[in-house]
């Protein structure tokens, strides 16, 4: 059973060139957020997805936009790239329903470098 | 959301028992209390979760007083495979949307 899995690994763009990122859930997920983590600090909350529609969001500004796919999987995008976007990208899921747990499962992350 | 307060670092060494404490005096009648492990270049991996008094697993304990305004997180017999960035979020409900909040964790190295 594969987890979460993110592409590309890294990626290297220039300021103003868009970007997008890509994730796919651990199976039998259906809810997929994410993150951007700067060096040295925690994973920031970007948004979370939940059939198909941005559900909650961070404190980010709409040159971060994203999608969910009918199979769950999801995009991130990101507009008019600045030198501060430098970060590690994190996709996580988990299950809409829970269960009786919050664990979410992380994928290991896109690294994203601006220059 | 409840605003956590947690050590910025700390140190250990290989066998003791570590405990890292969070506090989140605006906690909610709802929320609960997570763990996340964070190593570098990884995403974070869950470690525990707790409403009140003790939980365990066979990774770490969490410990979680009446008031629920701290709780602790009790890792038995670190390794040096412990060092990590071990984060505390509260988080509301267990089912529906929502936002999970991280903050800077606290950075433990374990020494051999």
């Amino acid at each position: 059973d594969a987890g979460v899995t993110q592409s590309p690994t890294h990626l290297i763009k220039t300021r103003g060139q868009q970007v997008t990122l890509r994730c796919s859930p651990k199976s039998g997920h259906d809810t997929v957020s994410w993150y951007q983590q700067a060096l040295g600090q925690g994973p920031q909350f970007i948004f979370q997805y939940y059939e198909e529609e941005e559900r909650q969001r961070g404190n980010f500004p709409d040159r971060f936009s994203g999608h969910q796919f009918p199979n769950y999987s999801s995009e991130l995008n990101v507009n008019a790239l600045l030198l501060g976007d430098s970060a590690l990208y994190l996709c996580a899921s988990r299950r809409y329903g829970g269960g009786n747990s919050y664990e979410q499962y992380f994928g290991p992350g896109t690294r994203l470098t601006v220059t | 959301l409840a605003k956590t307060t947690q050590p910025i670092s700390m140190d250990s060494y290989e066998g003791q028992e570590v405990n890292i404490t969070c506090s989140h005096n605006n906690i909610a009648t709802n929320d609960y209390i997570t763990w996340y492990q964070q190593f570098p270049s990884q995403g974070p991996r869950f470690i525990i979760q707790g409403y009140k008094t003790k939980v365990t697993n066979e990774v770490a304990s969490l410990f979680i007083p009446a008031d629920r305004k701290s709780s602790t997180l009790s890792l038995p017999r670190v390794s040096l495979s412990d060092t990590a960035v071990y984060y505390c979020l509260v988080l509301p409900s267990l089912s529906g949307t929502y936002k999970y909040i991280f903050g800077t964790g606290t950075r433990l190295k374990v020494l051999a």
